[in-house]
C-alpha cells in the first residue's frame, strides 16, 4: 500500500503483560516517529528515528518503553509490564518532502487497552 | 509553558460562518509550521503548510506572524464536513514536529 500501516489495529492486554506494536512506514521515507494519544488529549511525542542516526528517545515516558527500527524501515514499539495508564492510541508516522518541506503522514494507529 | 498552545474550544458555528483559530509557539527558532486536521477516532492528516507570506487553499487561509510567534487558520463558508479537531504543528528541531493539543470545531446546520 501507499500509506503508513500499523498492526495490530486493536490490542487488549492484561496489566503486567508485554506488548509489541508494529509500524510499516511509507517506502523511501527515512524518518519515522511514534506518538501516543490518550482519549481526548493531544499527541504526545515518544521517539523519532532518522536514517542511521541515533534515535531521539526524549519522549519515552519510562524505561518500560522501547523501540527499534530494523533495516531503516519497519519499526516496533515495545511496552513491557503494561500499566492501565498505558491505554491509548499509539500512532506511527513517517515523513517525506512535500513542496520542499518535510511532512508527516500518519498510520491509522493501534488502540491499546490495558485491563 | 507549552511549546505549542491552542484554545481547545469547542468552537460552535453555523454552516456558512467564518471561523478563525490561533496558535502560539514558544520557540523563536521554530522553522516550519503546519495545520493538521484530525477527525474523531482517526489519525491526523495534513491540512496545509503555513508560509511566512500567508497562503490560501480554497476556503482555508493560513498565516504566520513570526514577531508575535503565532499562527492562524481561517475557514470561510464553514461546511458540516469541517467539523473536526484542528492541530497546530511546529517544527522545533530538524524534522521533529511538536503538536498542539488541538482546537475542536463543530459546524451545525
Amino acid at each position: 500500500g501507499a500509506g503508513v500501516s500499523q498492526s495490530p489495529s486493536n490490542k487488549v492486554t492484561e496489566k503486567g503483560k508485554d506488548v509489541e506494536l508494529r509500524c510499516d512506514p511509507i517506502s523511501g521515507h527515512t524518518a519515522l516517529y511514534w506518538y501516543r494519544q490518550s482519549l481526548g488529549q493531544g499527541l504526545e511525542f515518544l521517539i523519532y528515528f532518522q536514517g542511521n542516526s541515533a534515535p531521539d528517545k526524549s519522549g519515552l515516558p519510562s524505561d518500560r518503553f522501547s523501540a527499534e527500527r530494523t533495516g531503516g524501515s519497519v519499526s516496533t514499539l515495545t511496552i513491557q509490564r503494561t500499566q492501565q495508564e498505558d491505554s491509548a492510541v499509539y500512532l506511527c508516522a513517517s515523513s517525506g518532502r512535500l513542496g520542499g518541506q518535510e511532512t508527516q503522514y500518519f498510520g491509522p494507529g493501534t488502540r491499546l487497552l490495558v485491563l | 509553558r507549552k511549546e505549542v498552545e491552542q484554545d481547545p474550544g469547542p468552537f460552535n458555528v453555523p454552516e456558512g460562518a467564518t471561523v478563525a483559530f490561533n496558535c502560539t509557539y514558544s520557540n523563536s527558532a521554530s522553522q516550519s509550521f503546519f495545520w493538521y486536521r484530525q477527525d474523531c477516532r482517526k489519525e491526523p492528516k495534513l491540512l496545509m503548510s503555513v508560509y511566512s507570506s500567508g497562503n490560501e487553499d480554497g476556503r482555508f487561509t493560513a498565516q504566520l506572524n513570526r514577531a508575535s510567534q503565532y499562527i492562524s487558520l481561517l475557514i470561510r463558508d464553514s461546511k458540516l464536513s469541517d467539523s473536526a479537531t484542528y492541530l497546530c504543528v511546529v517544527n522545533i528541531r530538524f524534522q521533529k514536529l511538536v503538536f498542539g493539543t488541538g482546537t475542536r470545531l463543530l459546524v451545525s446546520p
